[in-house]
């Protein structure tokens, strides 16, 4: 079974410091991993997904096949970054639908 | 842009009542998904579809039940609500035989005295 882990609930950062958010995942197939956001009083959105390699809002993740990890990155945390931030996979096999998300981590920027 | 609509954002029904959480999408999108959202448990898929009158149980289906009529349209049904369905519920859809990502909507926020 395919396990998506996100081991901090809640990450407090002060404004400009550098953010990771972590996700580490159980899977024996080849799998699809998904950054999700979701701000306050907002529906949940796509942040990134790791097949894309590109950076958005100046976030990135790297996906570590070794130590099964798409840990979240930015070098400097804005006020506009606190939010909900969900790490999700999928099987990237053909016919695959279902994506499965981690607990969450809630991020809050401190002025 | 994909629209995913959810047609209420607060709902208060009362043990035992029957409940239905419509979900609509604009972008011709073979499949659909629901989720419930809980503090400290994250989103757990209730159930999905990948075409109309086609249904998969998700993770936590037991107490709900879905119709796929038509394929812009995926409804949830609690045949009979319990205090602990209450919860806030994602529709999300996508297309391209699951290949890209989702589209989620607002959310309905259930309560069930």
């Amino acid at each position: 079974a395919q396990r998506v882990t996100q081991p901090e609930k809640l990450l407090s950062v002060f404004k400009g410091a550098p953010v990771e958010l972590k996700c580490n995942y159980s899977y024996s197939g080849s799998p699809e991993l998904f950054w999700y956001v979701q701000y306050s009083r907002q529906r949940l959105q796509l942040l990134l997904r790791h097949i894309s390699r590109e950076s958005i809002k100046g976030f990135t993740a790297d996906l570590n096949k070794g130590e099964t990890s798409f840990h979240l990155k930015k070098p400097f945390a804005q006020e506009e970054d606190s939010a909900m931030y969900y790490c999700a996979l999928r099987d990237s096999g053909a016919g695959s639908y279902q994506l499965t998300f981690g607990k969450g981590t809630k991020l809050s920027v401190i002025p | 842009d994909v629209k995913v609509t959810q047609s209420s954002r607060y709902l208060v029904k009362r043990t035992g009542e029957k409940v239905f959480l419509e979900c609509v999408q604009d972008m011709d999108h073979e499949n659909m998904f629901w989720y419930r959202q809980d503090p400290g448990l994250g989103l757990r898929l209730i159930y999905f579809s990948y075409d109309v009158k086609m249904k998969e149980k998700g993770d936590i289906p037991e107490g709900y039940s879905v119709s796929r009529e038509k394929k812009e349209r995926f409804s949830l049904i609690l045949e009979s609500a319990s205090t602990n369905q209450t919860s806030m519920y994602l529709c999300a859809s996508s297309g391209g035989r699951g290949r890209s990502p989702l589209h989620f909507g607002n959310g309905t926020r259930l309560t069930v005295t």
